[in-house]
Parts: structure tokens; sequence; C-alpha cells
């Protein structure tokens, strides 16, 4: 069966920090990836994405994602995180070649960046 | 300006009866979906339409029923409510996946309908 993993609830982290948002999938063949970012009230933003290509995929705000076949994973990285960064983050995976394919979220990680 | 709108906003109801949630998108796509996000965050696609053609339908009570008028709208009807049905309702919008490319498609997400079932 195909599934997404996000193992961390919540990750906090300094202002200026590194941060980093870790995902991890199950599905077979080459799927797409996806990073959704919702903030408080509001629907879910497009980040960005991992079609095929160069492992390292650069997205809106600064942040990247790795995208790592050996150990099927795709974290979600920033380099210097920001207050304005709090958010719930979600990984998303979705099977190639079918438009009627589904895409399957993660359970979301909440991101906290601390002054 | 707003690409994916949603209405109405909040819906607060009692158990057992009939309520709809509209959607539009002004972004030509011709994909649309929606999704439940539960209280725990768990966020769920529910259908799929494609030029006005269900093609994602996925284990959902019968008593939620999508309707298209057109392309540009897809609405959710739910009857009988019940209080497992509390969650926030999103839609959502893209183009259709180019042959080869299908499952690419980014989403564009409208702000959400929180419905509370009493």
């Amino acid at each position: 069966a195909q599934s997404v993993a996000q193992p961390e609830d919540q990750v906090n982290v300094a202002e200026g920090n590194p941060l980093t948002v870790k995902c991890t999938y199950s599905v077979s063949g080459n799927p797409y990836l996806f990073w959704y970012v919702q903030y408080p009230n509001r629907g879910l933003q497009f980040l960005l994405k991992y079609i095929t290509g160069d492992n390292l995929v650069k997205g809106s705000y600064g942040f990247e994602a790795e995208f790592n076949k050996s150990q099927t994973s795709f974290h979600l990285k920033k380099p210097s995180a920001l207050v304005s960064d709090s958010a719930l983050y979600f990984c998303a995976v979705r099977p190639p070649y079918s438009s009627a394919s589904k895409i399957i979220f993660g359970s979301g990680t909440r991101l906290s960046i601390r002054p | 300006d707003t690409a994916v709108s949603q209405t109405p906003k909040y819906l607060v109801t009692q158990m057992g009866n009939d309520k709809s949630i509209k959607c539009e998108q002004n972004l030509g796509h011709d994909t649309m979906y929606w999704y439940k996000q539960d209280s725990k965050k768990f966020l769920k696609i529910m259908f799929s339409y494609n030029n006005k053609e269900l093609i994602i339908n996925e284990t959902v009570p019968n008593r939620f029923s999508p309707k298209s008028p057109d392309k540009a709208h897809l609405n959710l009807h739910i009857n009988s409510l019940e209080l497992g049905d509390s969650a926030v309702y999103f839609c959502a919008s893209s183009f259709p996946g180019l042959a080869g490319a299908q499952g690419q498609e980014t989403q564009y997400f409208g702000p959400g309908t929180r419905l509370l079932v009493l």
C-alpha cells in the first residue's frame, strides 16, 4: 500500500537556525513528491515538488527539499528559519502517470520558530 | 482575485440536517477536488472531478454527493449530517495532467469550510 510518513508531529527551531522537516514514503515506481504549507485558518499552499532530475528541489520562501531514492525520503529544509515560517507542513506523494491516482498526504508536522 | 473560493466559510448545523458547500475556481483549471481535514489535521481526498466527470471517488458515505455544474464549480452536498462529519472541508483545483505527465499537477486550495455538527 502506498503511504507517506512524517515522523515528527512538531519541530521547534530558533530563528536563524537551519530547519529540517522529515518525510519518508512508500510507493512503487518513481513517485511524484510534494510539500505544502498550511498557515492558521488557511488552505494549503504549494511549496515545491519533485518530478524527476536534480535531487535537490528549490521552492517558495527559501525552502528546498532533497529527494533520496535509496532512503525513500524527501526532507524539507531551509538554511535559516524565520518566525513567519511557523505553520503546518504536509508532505504528499502521488503515483506517476495517472491523473486518476489520488495524492496521499502525510499527517503533517507543525513547525514552530521561536524568536 | 480569489483563485479558489468556498462558501460558506463557517457552517454550524444540527444533526440530521442537509447542507451544501460551494466551490468556485477562476484559474481555468479542469480538475477539482474535495478534501476532508479532521480535528487531528489529517487530510484525505474525497472526490475528484475532471471537466465535470468524476474520476476519484474515495470510500465516503453516500450521504456525500458532489456536483459539478461546470468545470469551474464543484459543490458538495451532505445529507443527514452526523457528528463525525464535523471537520474542515477543502476544495482544490489543478490543470489536468498532460499525456505522460499526469500526477505532476500542483493543486490550489481554497480557504476551507469549517463544518460543526451539533
